[in-house]
C-alpha cells in the first residue's frame, strides 16, 4: 500500500523546537519530491516547504524561511522537518505530500501530525 | 506568494452542477498548466481530484472536470451527490518552483 505517515507532532512552547518525520512505504521514495503543507485550525491549506529527490534543492514559504529546515534520508525512506523558533501561528496539522519527479501534483498524502505552539 | 482566490462557499442541490473558480496571477496559473484540485472531508487528508488543469486520476468520478482561462482555473462538479460535500482547494505550480494553494471553498449539497 502506498502511504506516508507523519509523526513527531505535539505541544511545544513558543520559541521551542520540534522535528517532524514522514515515513514512506509502498513506492520508490527516492523518485519523488516531497512537500510539507500545513493547515491551521479551521483554516485552509498552506504550502510550507519542498525538497527534491536527492535532497540538494529545497524551498520554503516566507513565513518559515530561516526557522524551518527540510531534509530527507532516502536510505530510510523518511522526510524530516526541523522546526525552530516556533510561534503560535505555526500551530497546525502538518501534512507531507509526494510529487513524482517531473510531475506537478501531490498524489500521495499522509494523514497529518498536529503541532500546537502554546505556553 | 499570495494565496490563490477562491469563493468561500458554493452550494447546489443533488443532480445539479456547480463550478468553483480559482484566480491566480501571471506567475502561477496564468503561465503554467499545472493546476490541481484537492477534496478534503472534515478531519481527513486532502485527496487529489484533478491535475494539470484537466486530468482526472484513476478512480475519480468523471463528474469532476477542470478547465482554465487566463489566470483563472475552474473545477466543475456535475450531477452533485451528497458525498461531494467537502472543502475544495486549488493549487498551482509557481515561477519560483514552489506551490500556492487557494483559500478553499466549502461545498454544501442542499
Amino acid at each position: 500500500e502506498v502511504q506516508l505517515v507523519e509523526s513527531g507532532g505535539g505541544l511545544v512552547q513558543p520559541g521551542g523546537s520540534l522535528r517532524l518525520s514522514c515515513a514512506a512505504s509502498g513506492f520508490t521514495f527516492s523518485s519523488y519530491w516531497i512537500h510539507w503543507v500545513r493547515q491551521a485550525p479551521g483554516k485552509g491549506l498552506v504550502w510550507v516547504s519542498r525538497i527534491n529527490t536527492d535532497g540538494r534543492s529545497t524551498s520554503y514559504a516566507d513565513s518559515v524561511k530561516g526557522r524551518f529546515t527540510i531534509s530527507r534520508d532516502n536510505a530510510k525512506n523518511t522526510l524530516y522537518l526541523q522546526m525552530n523558533s516556533l510561534r503560535a501561528e505555526d500551530t497546525a496539522v502538518y501534512y507531507c505530500a509526494a510529487v513524482r519527479a517531473y510531475y506537478y501534483y501531490m498524489d500521495v498524502w499522509g494523514k497529518g501530525t498536529t503541532v500546537t505552539v502554546s505556553s | 506568494q499570495s494565496a490563490l482566490t477562491q469563493p468561500a462557499s458554493v452550494s447546489g442541490s443533488p443532480g445539479q452542477s456547480i463550478t468553483i473558480s480559482c484566480t491566480g496571477t501571471s506567475s502561477d496559473i496564468g503561465v503554467y498548466n499545472y493546476v490541481s484540485w484537492y477534496q478534503q472531508h472534515p478531519g481527513k487528508a486532502p485527496k487529489l481530484m484533478i491535475y494539470d488543469v484537466t486530468n482526472r486520476p484513476s478512480g475519480v468520478s468523471n463528474r469532476f472536470s477542470g478547465s482554465k482561462s487566463g489566470n483563472t482555473a475552474s473545477l466543475t462538479i456535475s450531477g452533485l451527490q451528497a458525498e461531494d460535500e467537502a472543502d475544495y482547494y486549488c493549487s498551482s505550480y509557481t515561477s519560483s518552483s514552489t506551490r500556492v494553494f487557494g483559500g478553499g471553498t466549502k461545498l454544501t449539497v442542499l
